[in-house]
């Protein structure tokens, strides 16, 4: 069965570096998402993306952040310059429709990111 | 404001026990409603959607408007059961989570 890979599984970065997540959605799907969870915290929604937009964004997805699907298969998520609070495990999910009724949306194992 | 409330963190239950986790929403439109796996070690998966009306596992979950809830059953509790769960609204293409519950069976 078809799965959406991240790497990498769990990342180590100083405070003010820039991070680049790395995500492959399942291949025919065309909407794409991320997440996060603080430890301890619920799942939160970051950004969705679909035909090389950001479809919507949360207050959490700021100008540090940014998406970009730079070839056919990867999915990224990049923080520009890092915070000790976004110290959290990051999801990305793919789906095949968009909001719909019946919509599944499958997730990644997490990259797991602490900023020290 | 849409939210998703999980009350409960940890419930833990004996093999063979029922089991109910809860959940409870609050959405202005017609919600449709997730409730999605994490075995340890594991990514998120879906277990069930209310439109289904399906049985994953034993396990099954009505919605009810009325109460607004979500909660998820199963009559007999198994082992391998034990994980978090974690109840969610789609509103318009994003997932809104609870805060989620680790339920632990023990044998």
């Amino acid at each position: 069965e078809p799965e959406v890979t991240q790497t990498p599984s769990h990342q180590v970065t100083q405070m003010g570096q820039e991070v680049i997540l790395r995500c492959v959605p399942i291949s025919n799907h065309l909407y794409f998402y991320w997440y996060r969870q603080i430890l301890g915290q619920k799942v939160e929604f970051l950004v969705s993306f679909y035909n090389n937009e950001i479809s919507e964004k949360s207050e959490i997805f700021d100008d540090q952040f940014s998406v970009e699907r730079p070839d056919g298969s990867n999915f990224t998520l990049k923080i520009r310059s890092t915070k000790l609070e976004d110290s959290a495990m990051y999801f990305c999910a793919s789906s095949d429709t968009y909001g719909g009724v019946g919509e599944t949306q499958y997730f990644g194992p997490g990259t797991r990111l602490l900023v020290l | 404001a849409q939210r998703v409330t999980q009350p409960e963190k940890l419930l833990s239950v004996f093999k063979g026990a029922p089991v109910e986790l809860k959940c409870n929403y609050s959405y202005s439109g017609s919600p449709e409603l997730f409730w999605y796996v994490q075995y340890s070690r594991q990514r998120l998966q879906l277990l069930l959607r209310h439109i289904s009306r399906e049985s994953i596992k034993g396990f099954t979950a009505d919605l009810n408007k009325g109460e607004t809830s979500f909660h998820l059953k199963k009559p007999f509790a198994q082992e391998e059961d034990s994980a978090m769960y974690y109840c969610a609204l789609n509103q318009g293409g994003k997932l809104i989570f609870g805060q989620g519950t680790e339920l632990s069976v023990k044998p």
